[in-house]
């Protein structure tokens, strides 16, 4: 089992849709959680940060955590086509300052 | 520059050849990373510079991968041997301080072993 697991999509929505995009994580320990946003021949950009359970939003943005079920959400309202990149998840080895990586969630919003 | 950069963006070379990769950190940045991201695959760390202190090399694959680091500016990423399945995309990565969120990427090599 994948410490950080991601379903690889592609996730296709039109644009004006409300994106949901999550991953699951099977280290307890784990308790900062990222979220990077990759476009296309680019390095990933940090988007979200967030730090144990609980909702932090951030414009059009809401990252989620949930450690009960150790489950991480990013949500996007009123979706972009700017949007359309690969969706990363991340979350810190414990005590070091290793990230571990979902696969990535490629999503496309159609005009 | 403003950002991280690496060079060269694209390399081609044959199994069996040594290859060097490089990345220039944003000035200032004590910590690199390096991570390698194969088709379809996240992110896999490789190594982490801080400081002076000696680096984590946990994640290097095998002893063909090696990685220096010149005081807290230019690293080089080296494969000997090239496999074919070194073929990926290299990403190196700095932060300001450790403890400070964010990791800045740089564009990345991609490296393609015929």
């Amino acid at each position: 089992q994948k410490e950080v697991e991601q379903d690889p999509g592609p996730l296709s929505v039109p644009e004006g849709a409300i994106v949901s995009l999550n991953c699951t994580y099977s280290n307890s320990a784990f308790q900062y959680f990222m979220w990077y946003r990759q476009y296309s021949r680019k390095g990933p950009e940090l988007l979200m940060y967030t730090y144990s359970s609980g909702n932090k939003e951030d414009g059009r943005f809401t990252a989620q955590v949930d450690k009960s079920s150790k489950y991480i959400s990013l949500f996007i309202r009123d979706s972009q086509p700017s949007d359309s990149a690969t969706y990363l998840c991340a979350s810190h080895f414990p005590n070091t300052d290793k990230l571990i990586f979902g696969t990535g969630t490629r999503l496309q919003v159609f005009p | 520059g403003a950002g991280v950069s690496q060079s060269p963006s694209n390399k081609v070379t044959e199994k069996g050849k040594d290859v060097e990769l490089r990345c220039d950190p944003i000035s200032g940045h004590t910590a690199l990373y390096w991570y390698r991201q194969r088709l379809g695959q996240g992110l896999e760390f490789l190594i982490y510079f801080q400081g002076n202190s000696a680096p984590d090399k946990s994640g290097l694959p095998s002893d063909r991968f090696s990685a220096e680091r010149t005081g807290e500016s230019v690293s080089t990423l080296t494969i000997q041997r090239t496999q074919q399945e070194d073929s990926a995309v290299y990403l190196c990565a700095s932060r300001l301080r450790v403890g400070q969120e964010t990791q800045y990427f740089g564009p990345g090599t991609r490296l393609l072993v015929l």
